[in-house]
């Protein structure tokens, strides 16, 4: 059963960088037609999709986050990351990172991570 | 504000049908394939419905997916408690994108 699992500091102070790394164990993260991405939830909203990378380095940004987002992977340790640069209170949210398949269909979560920007 | 639309919140009985609808456009679920999620309170979204309208293994058939031009539905039938919720659907429009959210009261 594929598992992926969100590690990183919760709290972040405002202008710095934040930074994840979601593992996935019981199947490669070399997949073919599989995508890993991060998607986050404020307190209290909605979703909203921060972007995503093949196995091969391709990556997909959201156009709203492109400038400060950067996502990358690491196949020898079947983990791939995300980069926020110059956070605010506003980008306090659970972050998830899930895979998803060529048509954008999410099928296996990670539990998600609280990261909350303060001084 | 979504690009996808959906009502904020639906209810019915237990027992009775609902419906959630999505509304897009021809840049979104007009030329892509729409997946529905449910989020029950405390966890991670799970997927119900992929490519418009099939269930991955262990999603029972009371649930149920369509599309229609740039619109796309998710039905749940024989409503149960459980199945309280926030339900969102996604899709791709140049990047992915996913509705408000609709919160399921069953009451």
């Amino acid at each position: 059963q594929l598992q992926l699992q969100e590690s990183g500091p919760g709290l972040v102070k405002p202008s710095e960088t934040l930074s994840l790394t979601c593992t996935v164990s019981g199947g490669s993260i070399s997949s073919s037609s599989y995508y890993w991405g991060w998607i986050r939830q404020p307190p209290g909203k909605g979703l909203e999709w921060i972007g995503s990378i093949y196995y091969s380095g391709s990556t997909y940004y959201n156009p709203s986050l492109k400038s400060r987002v950067t996502i990358s992977v690491d196949t020898s340790k079947n983990q791939f990351s995300l980069k926020l640069s110059s956070v605010t209170a506003a980008d306090t949210a659970v972050y998830y990172c899930a895979r998803h398949d060529d048509y954008y269909a999410s099928d296996y979560w990670g539990q998600g991570t609280l990261v909350t920007v303060s001084s | 504000q979504s690009v996808l639309t959906q009502p904020p919140s639906v209810s019915a009985a237990p027992g009775q049908k609902v419906t959630i609808s999505c509304s897009g456009s021809s840049s979104n679920i007009g030329n892509n394939y729409v997946s529905w999620y449910q989020q029950l309170p405390g966890t991670a979204p799970k997927l119900l419905i992929y490519e418009n309208n099939k269930r991955p293994s262990g999603i029972p058939d009371r649930f149920s997916g369509s599309k229609s031009g740039t619109s796309a539905t998710l039905g749940i039938t024989g409503l149960q408690t459980g199945d309280e919720a926030d339900y969102y659907c996604g899709t791709w429009d140049s990047s992915g994108v996913f509705g408000g959210g609709t919160k399921l009261t069953v009451l």
